[in-house]
């Protein structure tokens, strides 16, 4: 049974640019969520999607948008990078809601020049 | 809001215990606990659902006091595979967490 999947693993992008990370849920969760984390803090809630539709939203920008796909995999998207963009972004998945177990994926690095 | 984390760093000898809190100016309806290792992803430990519970997971164990709006989680008889950093979570579709908390277990 595949866990949560995040795809690419790394990413380097220049300021002004758009970037789109995906995610897939672990198997039998229908919920995800995604999180910036900083080097060195903790993650911090983008927002969080569940019958394909942004169920919460986090303090981020409009830059920052999502989606989720019938088979409840997940895109987040970045655009007008920032400087400040640059972190691991997390995807977790659960089954309804966060009072269910929470799996993380492995993450993808991105890195803004 | 995010929950507080205490203290921001441990360092233990194996076999010795740890205590970590996390506490909330708001009401708590449920908390999460994670390990997260240098370069790898937050690990679920185990999640609190109601005020009074405790659960265990191996040698660690978790406690929720709903009214206090705190949770503590307890690490006894260290072992060197516990070093990482401990995040608390709180939320229910927002999951907010604290800064974490280090734990280093030396031999």
């Amino acid at each position: 049974d595949a866990g949560v999947t995040q795809s690419p693993t790394h990413l380097i992008k220049t300021r002004g640019q758009q970037v789109t990370l995906r995610c897939s849920p672990k198997s039998g969760h229908d919920t995800v969520s995604w999180y910036q984390q900083a080097l060195g803090q903790g993650p911090q809630f983008i927002f969080q999607y569940y019958e394909e539709e942004e169920r919460q939203r986090g303090n981020f920008p409009d830059r920052f948008s999502g989606h989720q796909f019938p088979n409840y995999s997940s895109e987040l998207n970045v655009n007008a990078l920032l400087l400040g963009d640059s972190a691991l972004y997390l995807c977790a998945s659960s089954f309804r809601t966060l009072s269910t177990e929470q799996f993380f994926g492995p993450g993808t690095r991105l890195t803004v020049l | 809001q995010q929950p507080v984390q205490s203290p921001q760093a441990v360092i233990l000898r194996e076999g010795e215990d740890a205590v970590i809190n996390c506490s909330s100016s708001k009401a708590l309806y449920s908390v999460h606990w994670y390990r997260q290792k240098h370069g790898e992803a937050p690990v679920f430990l185990m999640i609190l659902l109601k005020g009074g519970e405790q659960k265990g997971h191996e040698k660690i164990s978790a406690s929720f006091n709903e009214k206090k709006q705190q949770s503590s989680l307890y690490l006894t008889a260290s072992q060197l595979s516990y070093s990482g950093t401990y995040f608390c979570g709180t939320g229910n579709n927002d999951m907010r967490f604290g800064a974490g908390t280090r734990l280093t277990v030396k031999p």
